[in-house]
């Protein structure tokens, strides 16, 4: 079954304890990307990335880093997570970035930091 | 400056029908694509529109209209399980981003 998986689903930390959210995707993607969802704010990137090794900031990378070592994994890192980082995660993939690829998204990851 | 605006929300009964607006104001245009997300899941891919015109798509129709920067979801025969929040999201092709709305939640009532 093509997907988009993210582990965890939920996850509750305090601030500044190092985490990674994982994404993984099986349908040989080149572009994924991760948003963050927030109440009143809607869907704002994060990160993405076009292939391997190649990554690039979203609209609010503050906070954040990403990898893309492997063309089905783009793990999301918060290396000292403050609660203002609290919010629903979303990783996505599409065949590319052109305008007519669809995005498929993951379960996403509610992430709380006390 | 970007900018897609949708209501907040919004109400209707079981077999009715439901138009969702959209608007937007971005640098450049390459499409427009509706989502629906239930609550706490994650967005499903509805329809998507780069030309003027009607999609229609089974109960969901889509609609755009480039030279006004407006879109609409239609939705016939309203089911209870269509209770969800539908995202409009323009692809800006000067940034080759993917820009959301906030979402309009819809309930539909028995």
């Amino acid at each position: 079954e093509a997907q988009v998986t993210q582990n965890p689903r939920y996850l509750i930390t305090v601030t500044g304890k190092k985490l990674t959210v994982t994404c993984s995707q099986n349908m040989n993607h080149e572009y994924m990307s991760w948003y963050r969802q927030d109440p009143g704010l809607g869907l704002r990137q994060i990160y993405y990335s076009m292939n391997v090794e190649v990554t690039d900031k979203g609209d609010v990378p503050e906070g954040y880093k990403v990898s893309r070592k492997e063309k089905r994994n783009f793990p999301l890192i918060l290396e000292s997570p403050s609660p203002n980082q609290t919010s629903l995660y979303f990783c996505a993939s599409s065949l590319s970035r052109r305008g007519t690829d669809t995005q498929y998204f993951g379960p996403g990851t509610r992430l709380t930091v006390l | 400056g970007q900018n897609i605006d949708q209501p907040t929300e919004m109400t209707a009964t079981e077999g009715a029908i439901v138009q969702i607006n959209c608007t937007y104001q971005t640098s450049g245009f390459n499409g427009l694509f509706w989502y629906q997300q239930h609550a706490g899941e994650a967005p499903t891919f509805l329809s998507y529109n780069v030309l003027d015109g009607l999609e229609e798509k089974g109960r969901f129709s889509s609609f755009l209209s480039r030279s006004k920067g407006y879109s609409y979801l239609l939705l016939k025969e309203l089911q209870m399980k269509d209770s969800a929040s539908y995202l409009c999201a323009v692809r800006d092709d000067n940034t080759d981003k993917l820009i959301f709305g906030t979402g309009t939640r819809l309930q539909v009532f028995p």
